[in-house]
């Protein structure tokens, strides 16, 4: 079936470095992703999106980037904070999906300070 | 989330008990969802709602039932919970307007443990 996965379960990085999470997703139909945030003993935050007409979006020191070749799904973080420490998703929606979102494993995000 | 509050956060339960948990949003969206969460996987969907009268299976429905009370509430049961049905649950909303491309916001979860 459909899925949405993640190269790395783990990535630890010092404060102040650039981090760079990735995702991998199957299904070439998927039109629009999602990066989520999701802190101990809270719900996921949403972060940052992209739909599949754009390769590249900005956020506040955030970046997703868009591989439709390859479909890969790129979160990159500037300056990395100890409160940026948490689990992220990536999240797929195909066109035919109404609204309906499959999601990634998740990768953890240890900041060291 | 404030905006979405699920209740209750924490619930221990034995099998075969029957078992409801409630969420509510203050933000106005049509579109809920309800999450099942485990050690290692991603989110599951369990059902949506794209309005009142609409109730929809997700992937992982068996064991599950949902009630769209009204636009602002989303209810989830367990008729008769099993031990596999230990997990995390969110809930989520979205909003139609702009089309079928919009983000969902979650609640903080209720973290259900069934002995």
């Amino acid at each position: 079936g459909e899925s949405v996965g993640l190269h790395l379960p783990t990535l630890s990085v010092q404060e102040g470095d650039n981090s760079i999470i990735n995702c991998a997703y199957s299904n070439s139909a998927s039109d629009y992703f999602i990066w989520y945030k999701q802190e101990s003993g809270k719900g996921p935050q949403f972060i940052i999106d992209i739909r599949s007409n754009m390769d590249k979006r900005q956020g506040q020191r955030v970046t997703v980037l868009l591989n439709k070749t390859v479909k890969h799904l790129s979160l990159q973080i500037a300056a990395t904070q100890p409160g940026d420490s948490a689990v992220y998703f990536c999240a797929e929606n195909g066109p035919t999906s109404y609204g309906k979102l499959t999601f990634g494993q998740g990768t953890i995000l240890t900041v060291h300070p | 989330d404030a905006d979405v509050t699920q209740t209750p956060r924490n619930r221990i339960t034995k099998t075969g008990k029957r078992i409801m948990l409630e969420c509510s949003q203050t933000k106005g969206h049509d579109r809920m969802y309800w999450y099942r969460q485990d050690p290692g996987l991603g989110l599951r969907l369990i059902y949506y709602s794209f309005d009142v009268k609409d109730i929809n299976k997700g992937e992982i429905s068996d064991g599950y039932s949902v009630s769209r009370q009204a636009q602002a509430k989303f209810s989830l049961s367990l008729e008769s919970a099993i031990p596999n049905q230990t997990a995390l649950y969110f809930c989520a909303t979205s909003d139609s307007q702009g089309g079928l491309r919009q983000p969902q916001h979650f609640g903080d979860g209720t973290r259900l443990s069934i002995l």
